[in-house]
């Protein structure tokens, strides 16, 4: 199956922008997607991209998709104490792989 | 309202005693998929089903079944559990497979096995 590697843990400030990064192994992802765990729930869905774009722009948030190298981010502008949150990263092949998920911690 | 309803939320048990996590969907979808989470490991998939009597094994089957004997119930049935499946559990469904389409999850339900 598919690797999908992203880092642990992130600490903004409020305000400012966050960006998740998230790694995958298999080039014939055709869709990828980020989602949003917030304390003491389930996932949700919070955005997706097709492979065959290199960004996708929705309110507060940015994805960009580098398949070159495999590379996939979620940029949040604006960061309000109501990101705080895990942001997992997810990619298909033929099954839906998810990373290890991002610790997002926003400061006052 | 569109939802996958998990039971029971929280358990504790011990080793050894069956219990059955119970999941429910209510938007008529065909996929239906669980997975635990654990610290730094993120979500691995157990099992799925892609429709009634079609279930498949994950990564990480071992020590769990499942049936799909109708299409809105997925129950997740542990027959001797040991503390290592002490975790936290999703069930998510799909309309389509797996790979593609929005997962809608369960809130999950917590299970500590002494």
């Amino acid at each position: 199956g598919e690797d999908v590697e992203q880092s642990l843990f992130l600490s903004v400030r409020e305000g400012d922008s966050s960006v998740i990064n998230c790694t995958y192994t298999d080039s014939s992802s055709t869709y990828l997607y980020w989602y949003k765990q917030e304390p003491g729930a389930g996932l949700q869905l919070l955005t997706y991209i097709f492979s065959n774009m290199d960004m996708k722009q929705d309110q507060r948030l940015t994805v960009l998709l580098n398949k070159k190298d495999k590379h996939l981010s979620l940029r949040i502008a604006d960061t309000q104490t109501g990101d705080s949150a895990i942001y997992f990263c997810a990619a298909n092949d033929y099954k839906l792989s998810f990373g290890a998920g991002t610790t997002v911690t926003v400061r006052a | 309202e569109a939802q996958v309803t998990q039971n029971p939320r929280y358990l504790i048990t011990v080793t050894g005693k069956k219990l059955t996590v119970t999941c429910s969907q209510n938007m008529n979808h065909e996929y239906m998929s669980w997975y635990r989470q654990d610290p730094g490991l993120g979500l691995r998939q157990i099992y799925y089903s892609m429709n009634v009597e079609v279930t498949d094994k994950g990564d990480v089957p071992e020590g769990y079944k499942v049936s799909r004997k109708e299409k809105r119930n997925f129950p997740l049935i542990l027959e001797s559990p040991s503390p290592n499946q002490t975790s936290l559990y999703f069930c998510a469904s799909s309309l389509g497979g797996g790979g593609t389409g929005e997962l809608f999850f369960g809130e999950g339900s917590r299970l500590t096995v002494l």
